[in-house]
């Protein structure tokens, strides 16, 4: 099977600019996360999707949104970057909702933004 | 607000040397990960844990989930410089939010 892509995997965005990320899980996996990693700050969870509908989120300004598909891929926006938004942004996918606990994650998009 | 609080943060020894790294919260989990993450790259999933008690082996690395589900252990024997990496522990609250809360990971430096 293959594993959960993301793209691009690379990005360098200005202040005030908008960002559109991808993530297309692996195949049959229903939900998708995505967590922000930072040096100072690690692995921090965003928003988790199923079924096209957000079931959780994290503790990040309404600047940061998501949304999923009806073939499960995903896609998180940020608005208004700042530099702080500088990070890897990691998606991960898994098999069931509510969760099994395992979560499969993709490569990561590295964002930078100057 | 449930943590994770992961130790040690940096460990460098040589190769063949054991290690243990630790990963510890004052609340419950429903289960715990452990994940390996190289740079640039994201974690890979090496182990998950559900029950209180339950130690799992992948070769040189024993897992260990506390008997009250809120500390885990990973333990490398003999180890090689392919271990090399960034450990990340994370617990699934018992909500099943499908949200992961990550421990601060561990750097390992294992020098030949």
């Amino acid at each position: 099977k293959a594993g959960v892509t993301q793209t691009p995997r690379y990005l360098i965005k200005t202040r005030g600019q908008q960002v559109t990320l991808s993530c297309s899980p692996i195949s049959g996996h229903r939900s998708v996360s995505w967590y922000q990693q930072t040096p100072g700050q690690g692995l921090q969870f965003l928003f988790e999707y199923f079924s096209e509908t957000q079931r959780n989120k994290g503790n990040f300004p309404g600047r940061f949104s998501g949304r999923q598909f009806s073939n499960s891929r995903s896609e998180m926006n940020v608005s208004t970057l700042e530099l702080g938004d500088s990070a890897l942004y990691l998606c991960a996918s898994s098999p069931i909702h509510p969760g099994s606990g395992e979560q499969y994650f993709g490569p990561g998009t590295r964002l930078t933004v100057t | 607000t449930q943590l994770l609080e992961q130790s040690p943060q940096f460990l460098s020894i040589q190769e063949g040397e054991n290690l243990t790294v630790y990963c510890n919260s004052s609340s419950v989990f429903s289960s715990l990960q452990w994940y390996r993450q190289e740079p640039g790259e994201g974690p890979v999933l090496l182990v998950t844990v559900v029950t209180g008690g339950e130690v799992k082996k992948l070769k040189r690395l024993t897992f260990q989930f506390g008997d009250a589900r809120k500390d885990s252990s990973l333990h490398i024997t003999a180890a090689q410089t392919g271990d090399t990496g960034l450990y990340l522990c994370a617990g699934e609250g018992t909500s099943n939010t499908g949200k992961l809360i990550f421990g601060q990971g561990t750097t390992l430096q294992v020098k030949p």
